[in-house]
């Protein structure tokens, strides 16, 4: 495998369950990311992992849950999501050295 | 703060006709830039990036893209448009300052490409 993999691609969850997404990255990348991509809105980038750290998370509501353990795994652990939560969830990394991010192929949730 | 403005959510254009999607960014630092291209059900992959030197920039799949800084455009172009081209195409800017820290994308809402025959 190469590049940035996402599990599973399609997840259909009610909002009483928990579910976890799980990224990975073969790239050798020091930061991972989360973003969530919404119909009609742009990207909103959610949180970002740098050396295993959390430096950014955008107000993200406490129901996402991001887990790191390493520099190559990346975890969104999901609890009492709610309809509006349902979108495609899309995991990046990137090197530090280097300025664009690298895609996984997304998590299309849905919550019903 | 940034942010990307991307002119038209949705552009048609024929096969073999020239293909324009606008871009324009706000940066309070010198910015990097990239185009990014989405199929349906796909992630987004890396079309071409502006990170200094020559302003006009070559991607993948014959696009190219010229950064003007006067008018705070990065719009991309590809001469002749093929079907395969028909996607959503996504500007992003980047406000990463120094090595050693994360880059972080802002997006633009996209434009959605249809290619007619």
């Amino acid at each position: 495998e190469t590049g940035v993999t996402q599990t599973p691609r399609h997840l259909v969850m009610g909002m009483t369950n928990k579910k976890s997404l799980k990224c990975e990255q073969h790239l050798g990348h020091n930061a991972m990311y989360w973003y969530k991509q919404s119909a009609k809105k742009p990207l909103e980038l959610m949180f970002v992992y740098n050396f295993k750290e959390q430096t950014e998370n955008n107000s993200v509501p406490s129901r996402f849950s991001p887990e790191c353990p390493n520099s190559s795994h990346l975890f969104l652990h999901l609890h009492t999501l709610q309809p509006e939560d349902s979108a495609l969830y899309l995991c990046a990394s990137s090197q530090d050295s280097g300025v664009e991010a690298f895609f996984g192929q997304g998590t299309r949730l849905t919550v019903v | 703060a940034q942010s990307v403005t991307q002119l038209g959510s949705h552009v048609s254009v024929s096969e073999g006709a020239l293909v324009l999607l606008r871009c324009n960014y706000s940066s309070s630092v010198p910015p990097y830039l990239f185009w990014y291209v989405q199929y349906p059900n796909q992630g987004l992959q890396l079309l071409l990036k502006y990170t200094t030197g020559a302003t006009l920039v070559k991607g993948i799949n014959g696009f190219e893209a010229e950064f003007k800084k006067s008018e705070t455009s990065f719009h991309l172009t590809k001469p002749s448009a093929h079907m395969s081209d028909a996607a959503e195409y996504f500007c992003a800017v980047s406000d990463r300052l120094n090595t050693g820290t994360a880059s972080k994308l802002t997006f633009g809402t996209g434009t959605r490409l249809q290619v007619t025959l």
